[in-house]
């Protein structure tokens, strides 16, 4: 049972360069997160998936997009890489529609982004 | 001034010691306490969960809040080498909104 499986694990970009950082799930869950973590800074939530075919901003959405693909996938894509977005970014998932009741998050192991 | 507060550390004690580590919240509407223990080159993992005021024991971690005070606390006794990690507090209220605190780095050397 692999839990949030994230890809790639290690990225370096130029600035002005985009990506897709890929994230599946396979515990069936229903809510699926993207977050990154900076020094200091704590976990910052980016978008969130309540469920399958609906998504919302979170704290800092600005220079993202998102794509619910399936109930099992979630991406996060960079559209003109910014040195800012240089960060660990972090994909979770929770069985429970939203944060509903303090749901505890399952995440995976990150995705270390480096824009240049 | 940030929802939830805490020292990032670094902690550094010896094994066998007792740890107390602590977030502070802005919010009294907050209902919903957690900590996630990450390891580095991790992502975070659910430790403990508590719901309003009060303590809750599992093993060696309790985990206490105080909503008068808005203070949370998670102490580890008997603390090992393999506690060696960055501890998150994590706290939600009656909306849409999971707040982090920016964690605090654990080392328990032997």
């Amino acid at each position: 049972n692999a839990g949030v499986t994230q890809t790639p694990k290690f990225q370096v970009l130029k600035t002005g360069q985009s990506m897709t950082l890929q994230c599946a799930q396979d515990m069936n869950h229903n809510s699926m997160y993207w977050y990154r973590q900076d020094p200091g800074m704590g976990l910052r939530l980016i978008y969130y998936s309540a469920s399958e075919g609906t998504t919302d901003k979170g704290e800092v959405p600005n220079g993202y997009n998102v794509s619910r693909l399936n109930k099992r996938e979630f991406s996060l894509r960079l559209e003109s890489a910014a040195p800012s977005q240089t960060s660990v970014y972090f994909c979770a998932s929770s069985e429970v529609r939203g944060f509903a009741a303090g749901s505890p998050l399952h995440f995976g192991n990150g995705t270390r982004l480096t824009v240049t | 001034q940030k929802e939830v507060e805490q020292d990032p550390g670094p902690l550094s004690v010896p094994e066998g010691a007792i740890v107390s580590l602590n977030c502070t919240y802005s919010n009294s509407a907050f209902q919903y306490f957690m900590w996630y223990r990450q390891y580095s080159r991790k992502g975070p993992e659910l430790l403990m969960y508590t719901y309003s005021s009060g303590n809750k024991e599992d093993g060696r971690f309790t985990a206490q809040v105080d909503k008068s005070s808005k203070y949370i606390s998670l102490f580890i006794r008997d603390s090992q080498p393999s506690d060696s990690a960055t501890y998150l507090c994590a706290i939600s209220g009656g909306y849409n909104k999971l707040i982090f605190g920016a964690g605090t780095r654990l080392a328990v050397h032997p």
